[in-house]
């Protein structure tokens, strides 16, 4: 089963709105990771925060860590048609093998100009 | 600029050939991966390597065999391709140890007829 659920699995907003999207995972972690996937593209890493985080930001990033809740979102701000893409959230377990991360689904977002 | 480069974007084959993915890395980075991607599923882990000439299953192995002779490359292999397999296949590769980002290639669409 997936580690990590982003939620929602599709997003459509308007250029200069707030995209924002979760993700739930169902083990403890080492860190969670935040990447971006253009259409047929291979996946980019934008963001890792690690498990004694609560909240991190990068230029238009902001990513917060609830482990108490097993949650993550990710909050893209004054969105460009450019963020148009595919987004996951990976987590790197404790506890488990060293050495992969698992991946959601992820969310399809959608900036329209 | 670290670069993971996967040797073909798109191969059509026929059921019942042997297939090879390459994957060459020019960061020196120990971990390198292979995942498949499909609509609706996400990415799931096929194999990884944690080092030269070691490998482990990841979560869907079945149908698939993976060769790591040098550092830099990592080879993915169907031995029989079905069309089951048809998917699109991410190669990434990360450094020593857990808590890094991975960088992935561009990705290899196989079709098999």
């Amino acid at each position: 089963s997936q580690q990590g659920e982003e939620d929602p699995q599709a997003l459509s907003i308007q250029e200069g709105e707030n995209a924002t999207m979760n993700c739930s995972y169902k083990t403890s972690i080492n860190n969670l990771q935040w990447y971006r996937q253009n259409s047929g593209r291979g996946l980019v890493h934008l963001i890792l925060i690690r498990s004694n985080e609560r909240e991190k930001h990068s230029g238009r990033l902001r990513v917060t860590l609830d482990t108490s809740k097993k949650s993550s979102s990710l909050l893209i701000t004054a969105s460009r048609a450019a963020d148009t893409a595919s987004y996951f959230c990976a987590t790197d377990a404790r506890g488990g093998s060293n050495y992969k991360l698992t991946f959601g689904k992820g969310t399809l977002l959608t900036v329209n100009p | 600029d670290v670069k993971v480069t996967q040797s073909s974007r798109y191969l059509v084959k026929r059921t019942g050939e042997k297939v090879f993915l390459e994957c060459v890395q020019d960061m020196d980075h120990e971990n390198m991966f292979w995942y498949r991607q499909d609509p609706g599923l996400g990415l799931r882990l096929i194999y990884f390597s944690y080092d030269v000439k070691m490998k482990e299953k990841g979560d869907i192995p079945e149908g698939y065999s993976v060769s790591r002779e040098k550092k830099e490359r990592f080879s993915l292999i169907l031995e029989s391709a079905s069309t089951n397999q048809t998917s699109m296949y991410l190669c990434a590769s990360r450094d020593r140890g857990n808590t890094g980002e991975l960088f992935f290639g561009e990705g290899s669409r196989l079709t098999v007829l």
